[in-house]
């Protein structure tokens, strides 16, 4: 069965103070990784996806890198306004479509000013 | 544009009452999708709605769970006589379909069971 492990569960960071989020899977014959921002009492706000490992993107302050294992979410410099839980996910591909998605119970990070 | 809304955003209900929640996607995206996401935890996939095509319901946990989607328009996902277990907040995505794409959610509807 897909797993998708995020650490650490819960990240408190002084404000300019950088570090990265992990999110490790196991999945065979990967078909991308998508990262997501989670406010509270809001549905999850996409922020990457990543195909291959080497890729990497960036928005902002974020950067998420990808290896055949797992995936980081790198923060740079942070804003008490980046406070959110991150969540990764990937296609379950033991599923016919291969559409669904499966999630990590998420990296809850927050900034004090 | 206008992203995928739900409704409603709140509902408390009492045990063994059926329950509907209702979700509008996105304008133009083919596939839609139920998740499930309880209090701390991640997000549960429940049902997937791609077209005309049947739907894949492999994360539905019981047979008290049901949704339908007309088209590529409106869905909704049907709880018969609710148990404590199920509260959660109930998150509703769309997106392309013609490759592997990122999913839009909605602000979900969060039900509480009495």
């Amino acid at each position: 069965e897909d797993q998708v492990t995020q650490s650490p569960e819960a990240l408190r960071l002084q404000e300019g103070e950088s570090s990265s989020l992990n999110c490790s899977y196991t999945v065979s014959g990967l078909r991308g990784l998508f990262w997501y921002r989670q406010d509270p009492g809001k549905g999850p706000e996409f922020l990457f996806t990543l195909y291959s490992a080497g890729e990497e993107k960036e928005k902002e302050r974020l950067k998420a890198t990808l290896t055949k294992k797992e995936s980081f979410l790198h923060i740079t410099a942070p804003k008490p306004e980046d406070s959110a839980t991150y969540l990764c996910a990937v296609p379950d591909i033991s599923s016919g479509s291969a559409r669904q998605l499966t999630f990590g119970s998420g990296t809850q990070l927050t900034v004090l000013p | 544009g206008a992203g995928v809304s739900q409704s409603p955003s709140n509902k408390v209900t009492e045990k063994g009452k059926d329950v509907e929640l209702r979700c509008d996607p996105i304008s133009g995206h083919t596939a839609l999708y139920w998740y499930r996401q309880r209090l701390g935890q991640g997000l549960e996939f429940l049902i997937y709605f791609q077209g005309n095509s049947a739907p894949d319901k492999s994360g539905l946990p019981s047979d008290r769970f049901s949704a339908e989607r007309t088209g590529e328009s409106v869905s909704t996902l049907t709880i018969q006589r609710t148990q404590q277990e199920d509260s959660a907040v109930y998150l509703c995505a769309s997106s392309f379909s013609q490759v592997l794409n990122e999913q839009f959610f909605g602000p979900g509807t969060r039900l509480t069971v009495l």
